[in-house]
């Protein structure tokens, strides 16, 4: 099986960062993703790390670490919208057909 | 990125009959796709595995009885809640496997919110 840990909430402030810490264990590994989900919506597609390091992708970064089973989601300039539950998850490898194993979300709240 | 829809978005039925969602994948082919639910302020669960052609895996405690799914073509997966109850009464979200070269992730559908009376 797979345990994913993250933050339950966090708090910032508009232009602020924000980094979202996420730690797995699993029995396998081929991917680690991150998606935003705001109330009552579907989740969105923001980052994909399979190697080692950093990814960016504009005010978004992600990072990973395999050997200490550990990854983060870097928030820059912080805007209200970015008010939303951030899922880390984490892909098994094998028969499984890449299905997804995800945290419980971080709830990021954005003040003014 | 990819995109999947759903439909229907939204739907309210009586307790005893069934429901059929779909879920499209617009403009790429997906062998594989999965079946979540959620219920209010939890995390997303993972109901099945659905393979085009192949019968699908059901993750331990969904009944496939229940929740019937079919994967008819490369780009169509549906899921039939039967005999629906208010307990079933959730947000079901679908996701489709899109492969391309490097990349390798799964976009979500927008969701389809059933409410059983």
């Amino acid at each position: 099986g797979q345990n994913i840990d993250q933050p339950t909430e966090m708090t910032a402030t508009e232009g602020a960062i924000v980094q979202i810490n996420c730690t797995y264990q699993t029995s396998g590994f081929n991917g680690l993703f991150w998606y935003q989900q705001h109330a009552g919506e579907a989740p969105t597609f923001l980052s994909y790390n399979v190697l080692d390091g950093l990814e960016e992708k504009g005010r978004f970064s992600s990072f990973l670490s395999r050997s200490k089973g550990y990854s983060y989601l870097l928030l820059k300039e912080l805007q209200m919208k970015d008010s939303a539950s951030y899922l880390c998850a984490v892909r098994d490898h094998g028969g499984s057909w890449g299905k997804l194993q995800f945290g419980a979300g971080t709830q990021v709240v954005v003040t003014p | 990125g990819a995109v999947v829809s759903q439909h229907p978005s939204w739907v309210i039925c009586k307790s005893g009959t069934s429901v059929k969602i779909e879920c499209r994948s617009l403009d790429f082919q997906a062998t594989t796709m999965f079946w979540y639910r959620q219920f209010p302020k939890q995390s997303l669960m993972l109901m099945a595995t659905s393979n085009e052609g192949s019968k699908a895996t059901y993750e331990q405690g969904v009944e496939k009885d229940k929740f019937l799914i079919n994967h008819a073509s490369l780009t169509l997966s549906t899921l039939t809640v039967t005999s629906a109850h208010p307990e079933d009464s959730s947000f079901y979200i679908c996701s489709a496997r899109w492969a391309s070269g490097s990349t390798d992730t799964q976009y979500f559908g927008p969701g389809t919110r059933l409410t059983v009376l």
